[in-house]
């Protein structure tokens, strides 16, 4: 069974500054979809970021960058430049694509932004 | 456009009574999906509906929990005599292609079962 990995419960980075978060994931798959979702307070979960596995470039939005390393089955989440808006718990998730249509989660990293 | 809307927002119940919760889906999306989030398990996926085809209840814990989808579009999730564990917020998403899944949340439930 497919299973993602957030090591860091919680992570803390100064406005203005960059910070990294880590996820990796198992799957014996090829073809497959990752993603990062965003929770705030208000709990609803708005996407970050998606990469798919047969792109070798890393996906990028604005501000939000990934680093996707197949081999090592990382995908780790890049924040540039935080702001105070970008405190949430943070959620990594795998999606094998095809017929399976399931998401499955990390256990999430909280992100702090400190003023 | 609107976004996928979940009622109630927040729901107190004693244990063993029963429990509806909805969720209205992004018009046009034809993919609908149940997840709860509770504090010891994460997010986990609870069922699946496509269409008009037979949905997928592989994640629901217990006969105690059902859904239906009526007419393509709105869901209702109930729980039967409902339990302590049963404590968790239940989170509602919807995507236009189960094949491209990307899925588009609602701002969830939270079931407190006393």
């Amino acid at each position: 069974a497919q299973t993602v990995t957030q090591s860091q419960p919680e992570m803390s980075v100064q406005e203005a500054e960059t910070v990294t978060l880590s996820c990796t994931y198992d799957t014996s798959e090829s073809d497959y979809y990752l993603f990062w979702y965003k929770q705030p307070p208000s709990r609803q979960m708005i996407l970050v970021i998606r990469q798919e596995a047969y792109k070798q470039q890393n996906a990028t939005e604005n501000r939000f960058s990934v680093n996707f390393q197949k081999a090592a089955k990382s995908f780790s989440l890049k924040i540039s430049d935080s702001q105070l808006g970008d405190a949430a718990m943070y959620f990594c998730a795998y999606n094998s694509g095809g017929s399976n249509y399931k998401l499955t989660f990390g256990k999430g990293t909280l992100l702090t932004v400190n003023p | 456009g609107a976004g996928v809307s979940q009622s109630p927002s927040n729901k107190v119940t004693e244990k063993g009574k029963d429990v509806e919760l909805r969720c209205d889906p992004i018009s046009g999306h034809t993919a609908l999906y149940w997840y709860r989030q509770s504090l010891g398990q994460g997010l986990e996926f609870l069922i699946y509906f496509q269409g008009n085809s037979a949905p997928d209840k592989s994640g629901l814990p217990s006969d105690r929990f059902s859904a239906e989808r009526t007419g393509g579009s709105v869901s209702t999730l109930t729980i039967q005599r409902t339990q302590q564990e049963d404590s968790a917020v239940y989170l509602c998403a919807s995507s236009l292609r189960a094949v491209y899944n990307e899925q588009f949340f609602g701002p969830g439930t939270r079931l407190t079962v006393l």
